[in-house]
């Protein structure tokens, strides 16, 4: 079983559009919960970290299920830069290894 | 600051060559991990490093190694190359707090085919 799974989409979201992704996860000693963004052919870059009560930025908002065991992220308003490779990264240890989902592919359209 | 940078961008090996992926960060971090990503998948932990001289593995280490010799240098060694080593390989750091806080610092890859 995996760390870490997402649905890979595509979602396909016009402008102006809400959006939202889950992301479950296996372990429940798992510590701390992040969000990264992937563009095409780049590196990951943080988005977001996820705590317990929850947590928004801007247009961005993450929360956390530890009694299910996922972690979601919804987009307001969405905007064509938006569109990327969203990954969901659980962290397990105290030695700071990170287990990575394969990402929920969006594509806002015009 | 740099960051952290990764050398070459891009390299194409034969079966059985060996490489060095080369990673350093100018950021005093003292965690820094390699991953790999292949073709539409999530990153997968090979190995990382909670400081100089300490090294361990990752999820799938097998067929590569590493070494830490100072804070800033993370060097990925391919002693054998096989092709399910083509891959994007990316390099990162962090300086863990113990908190949610926590945020690692990617390169911007190295693209390896083998052939």
């Amino acid at each position: 079983r995996k760390e870490v799974e997402q649905d890979p989409g595509p979602f396909n979201v016009p402008e102006g559009a809400t959006v939202a992704f889950n992301c479950t996860y296996s372990n429940s000693a798992s510590q701390s919960f992040f969000w990264y963004r992937q563009d095409c052919r780049k590196e990951p870059k943080l988005l977001m970290s996820v705590y317990s009560s929850g947590n928004e930025d801007g247009r961005f908002t993450a929360q956390l299920n530890r009694a299910s065991q996922y972690i979601s992220l919804l987009i307001r308003d969405s905007k064509l830069s938006d569109s990327a490779t969203y990954l969901c990264v659980v962290n397990i240890d105290n030695f700071n290894k990170f287990y990575f989902g394969s990402g929920t592919k969006l594509n806002v359209k015009p | 600051n740099a960051g952290v940078t990764q050398t070459p961008k891009f390299r194409i090996l034969k079966i059985g060559q060996s490489m060095t992926l080369q990673c350093t960060q100018d950021m005093n971090h003292n965690y820094m991990y390699w991953y790999r990503q292949d073709p539409g998948m999530g990153l997968k932990l090979i190995y990382y490093s909670v400081g100089a001289g300490i090294t361990d593995k990752g999820e799938v280490p097998n067929g590569y190694n590493v070494s830490r010799s100072t804070t800033e240098d993370f060097p990925l060694r391919l002693e054998l190359a096989a092709p399910s080593q083509t891959s994007v390989y990316f390099c990162a750091s962090s300086y863990p707090q113990g908190s949610s806080t926590d945020t690692q610092y990617f390169g911007p890859g190295t693209r390896l085919t083998v052939l």
